[in-house]
């Protein structure tokens, strides 16, 4: 079966700090992997998303993330983080029938001034 | 393009009540589908229907349906709440020119916050 696993539940970070979100996943076949981010209230908004390909794929907002097969990993990285990243970030994995994905429980960005 | 859409934001109900959520997906797309999100469960796959006929279905009971009309339009129905019917409800859209396959990229609305006293 498949599953994503995001083991950080809550990650603080101060404005212009680097960014570390790490996503694992298992899956059989070859992934289609995502980032998605969500506002308080509101929709999932796309980040970025790998098919295949290079392995570092960017995205918007300034994000970027590395695919590693030998690690079953994606994990998601943005170089400078402004307050209006403060969010939730999900990773998603989809199956080989697109509009079924599997989510990983999210990650809770705060950004400290 | 208008993005995806459902209707209502914000619903309340009461125990043994049944309720209909819609969503009108990106205008081309095809392919809807559904996800329950809660604090305790996350996001979990409910089901999806491209054109017209469910493709997918996920691990929730008979209570909760869904259909797609020929327009794309979906609704889903929940009968018979229960207090842990209390979610978010998203709906996604995608083109579903990929046959199917999982490159197609999901465009998700506001989502519709249902509340079961």
């Amino acid at each position: 079966a498949q599953s994503v696993t995001q083991p950080d539940i809550h990650i603080t970070v101060s404005e212009g700090a680097s960014l570390e979100l790490r996503c694992n996943y298992s899956y059989g076949a070859t992934p289609y992997l995502f980032w998605y981010v969500q506002s308080p209230g509101q929709g999932l908004q796309l980040l970025l998303k790998y098919f295949s390909g290079d392995t570092l794929v960017q995205g918007i907002k300034g994000f970027e993330a590395e695919f590693k097969r030998s690690q079953s990993s994606f994990n998601l990285r943005k170089p400078s983080v402004h307050w209006s990243d403060a969010a939730e970030y999900f990773c998603a994995v989809a199956h080989t029938n697109a509009g079924k994905s599997t989510f990983g429980d999210g990650t809770t960005l705060t950004v400290k001034p | 393009k208008a993005g995806v859409t459902q209707t209502p934001r914000y619903l309340i109900k009461t125990r043994g009540q049944q309720v209909t959520l819609s969503c009108s997906p990106i205008s081309g797309h095809r392919s809807v589908s559904w996800y329950q999100q809660t604090p305790g469960q996350g996001l979990q796959f409910l089901f999806e229907y491209f054109s017209e006929t469910q493709r997918n279905k996920g691990n929730f009971p008979g209570r909760f349906s869904g259909r797609q009309f020929s327009n794309s339009r979906s609704e889903m129905n929940v009968s018979t709440l229960e207090l842990g019917d209390s979610a978010l409800y998203l709906c996604a859209s995608s083109p579903g020119t990929s046959g199917g396959r999982g490159t197609d990229t999901q465009y998700f609305g506001p989502g519709t916050r249902l509340t079961v006293l």
